[in-house]
């Protein structure tokens, strides 16, 4: 089956420090994968995309992330952390469903970044 | 721009009552989607919509119905409540179900409680 998976229920992080959220996909075919973040009491943002090309990403409000194909990871990075940055991270990927497509996310990634 | 909109942001229903779930979008998609968020579980893709007339089941539809007479409407129906339906339902949209699906707009989800 098609799925991602994020190993980590929640990283913690101090601010100012560099901080990782990790992602590992299976799927058929070229991946197509995704970040998202939500925020408290509110819907998920899209963060950025991977499609083809550079592994390396880059995304919304600092984010990054590097794609990985032997390792069939897709981990999210951010150089510095900010106390903003506390939220629930979800990675995602797209598969074909009967002609068109879907998006599967992960369970998801608490980080808490500490002043 | 109103987004996804999605009534009511809270419900609190017995055991076998019916009620539906409003999503309405003013961004033209022809796209539409519901999750369930869980504790542990992340996103799970109930039903989706590529336009109006098209629907089709996603991760977990048992317990749920939905249709989508208009480009802007997808109503999610609860038929008999049990409370292995409690939880956080979101209501998602994108320009299409090709290339553009991955950038999902959501709505503010909807907390549901079955008692």
């Amino acid at each position: 089956a098609q799925s991602v998976a994020q190993p980590e229920d929640q990283v913690n992080v101090a601010e100012g420090n560099p901080l990782t959220v990790k992602c590992t996909y299976s799927v058929s075919g070229n991946p197509y994968l995704f970040w998202y973040v939500q925020y408290p009491n509110r819907g998920l943002q899209f963060l950025l995309k991977y499609i083809t090309g550079d592994n390396l990403v880059k995304g919304s409000y600092g984010f990054e992330a590097e794609f990985n194909k032997s390792q069939t990871s897709f981990h999210l990075k951010k150089p510095s952390a900010l106390v903003s940055d506390s939220a629930l991270y979800f990675c995602a990927v797209r598969v074909p469903s009967g002609g068109y497509n879907k998006l599967i996310f992960g369970a998801g990634t608490r980080l808490a970044v500490h002043p | 721009n109103a987004g996804v909109t999605q009534t009511p942001k809270f419900q609190v229903l017995k055991t076998g009552q019916s009620m539906t779930l409003q999503c309405a979008q003013d961004m033209n998609h022809e796209y539409m989607s519901w999750y369930r968020q869980d504790p542990g579980m992340g996103l799970r893709l109930i039903h989706y919509s590529v336009g109006a007339g098209i629907t089709d089941q996603g991760e977990v539809p048992n317990g749920y119905n939905v249709s989508r007479s208009t480009t802007e409407d997808f109503p999610l129906r609860l038929l008999s409540a049990a409370p292995s339906q409690t939880s956080v339902y979101f209501c998602a949209s994108s320009y299409d179900a090709g290339g553009s699906i991955e950038k999902l707009f959501f709505g503010s989800g909807t907390q549901l409680s079955v008692l």
